[in-house]
């Protein structure tokens, strides 16, 4: 099985700041893609964002963006102008084709403060 | 519309007890299907997947089962439930290649 590692189980941050949350992964696969997955106290899974591991642009997704850097296998997820709705666990996901594994790694709880 | 259904939401159990947790997903065809367990405070833990009828992968050997008798129906059993598999179970699909993944909304099980 793939390794996922996210660090910082736990984080906090102010209503409209930025926040960083580091996610690790160890393959020796060079075909694979990366998700960053939201866990509202609904406990409903719900995709964050997606990357592909060919593609050197980093995704965007309105206040989210990653940065990927293949060679260090990091794949960290930065969320600006924080809200009290991004309060959520959040996990880093790792899937590797054609078998379609996807790998979790343990979360990140984040809280924003008012 | 795609969907996914999964059930009971929650469920209490007595140890060696069986177990069955279905998933069913509406709207496509063919879909991959994966069942996750949760631990209290923990990341996710894939147990099994499947690519097709039949075609079931186990992650992690355990006394757990999973059987996908139709195309868009994925069950997990057991036939004698463990304290240990206490968990906040999670369906999903996946719909084409390299595609994320969708959500059920979970099934808390608690073994006593």
């Amino acid at each position: 099985a793939q390794t996922v590692t996210q660090s910082q189980p736990e984080m906090s941050v102010q209503e409209a700041e930025t926040v960083t949350l580091s996610c690790t992964y160890d393959t020796s696969e060079s075909n694979y893609y990366l998700f960053w997955y939201k866990q509202p106290p609904s406990r409903q899974m719900i995709l964050v964002i997606r990357q592909e591991a060919y593609k050197q642009q980093n995704a965007t997704e309105n206040r989210f963006s990653v940065n990927f850097q293949k060679a260090a296998k990091s794949f960290s997820l930065k969320i600006s102008d924080s809200q009290l709705g991004d309060t959520a666990m959040y996990f880093c996901a790792f899937m590797k084709p054609p078998g379609n594994q996807f790998y979790f790694g343990t979360g990140t709880s984040l809280t924003v403060i008012p | 519309s795609q969907t996914i259904h999964q059930w009971p939401a929650t469920l209490v159990q007595p140890v060696g007890s069986p177990l069955s947790l279905e998933c069913t997903v509406e709207g496509t065809s063919n879909p991959n299907l994966y069942w996750y367990r949760q631990a209290a405070g923990r990341g996710l833990q894939l147990l099994f997947y499947s690519v097709g009828i039949g075609q079931i992968s186990s992650e992690v050997p355990q006394n757990l089962s999973a059987s996908r008798p139709q195309d868009r129906q994925f069950i997990l059993s057991s036939k004698k439930l463990l304290l240990s598999d206490s968990g906040f179970y999670l369906c999903a699909y996946q719909q084409g290649t390299n595609e994320k993944l969708f959500f059920g909304s979970g099934t808390q099980l608690s073994v006593l």
